[in-house]
């Protein structure tokens, strides 16, 4: 059963555009939304997270919205860059991580 | 530098053979995880430690076996038993923050068959 669903697989944006990614969820009882990004061949790196009682997180360029009533949470990317280009898993709390499937970006210079 | 550390970067396991992954943190976090990473999948947890000397399993604990005997220490040992052990496997340690949790990830070490 996944709890956490992310979408798209992968996406493709041109540098200086807006990367979104999407996750939803089922379990009410998740009280911690991290977003982690994952370069090739390395661990992941926590990038941004949220809590339930906020419905928006911005560090820089990025960005997390959260819909409570809805379940779903997404990260924007803001001015994509190449550098940028990398998997990105949303995951979700309730006492241990459950994390999506990912998703691959490309930001294409 | 503070981190995790995991070896072999690479490792080949035969048939019938068990193979063990090392993760040393030098964090001075409690607890410690294992998980495995296949292309499209996602990570699944392995197994989890919040404390020397126990541990419990995760959501695809078979075939895989763990000890905890130092803080600092957590040894995956991939058994004969896993039939599909091909994948990339990730030691991370738990940092709590406030009300949240950071997780910090080793660089992994990629496991292939013979």
């Amino acid at each position: 059963q996944q709890q956490v669903k992310q979408s798209p697989q992968s996406l493709i944006v041109q540098k200086g555009g807006i990367s979104i990614i999407n996750c939803a969820y089922e379990n009410t009882a998740f009280d911690y939304f991290p977003w982690y990004q994952q370069f090739p061949g390395k661990g992941p790196a926590l990038l941004i997270a949220i809590r339930p009682d906020v419905s928006e997180k911005k560090e820089g360029r990025f960005t997390i919205s959260f819909n409570k009533s809805a379940k779903q949470f997404s990260l924007h990317i803001m001015d994509s860059q190449p550098g940028d280009s990398a998997t990105y898993f949303c995951a979700a709390r309730a006492y241990k991580l459950t994390f999506g499937k990912g998703t691959l970006l490309t930001v294409n210079p | 530098d503070g981190g995790i550390t995991q070896s072999p970067k690479y490792l080949f396991r035969k048939e019938g053979q068990n193979v063990t992954l090392s993760c040393e943190q030098n964090l001075n976090h409690d607890a410690m995880y294992w998980y495995r990473q296949d292309p499209g999948q996602g990570l699944r947890l392995i197994y989890y430690s919040q404390i020397v000397n126990d541990f419990q399993k995760g959501d695809i604990a078979e075939g895989y076996s763990v000890s905890r005997e130092k803080k600092e220490s957590f040894p995956l040992t991939v058994t004969s038993a896993q039939k599909n052990p091909t994948a990339f496997y990730l030691c991370a340690s738990t940092q709590i923050q406030g009300a949240g949790e950071k997780l910090f990830f080793g660089s992994g070490t990629q496991l292939s068959v013979l």
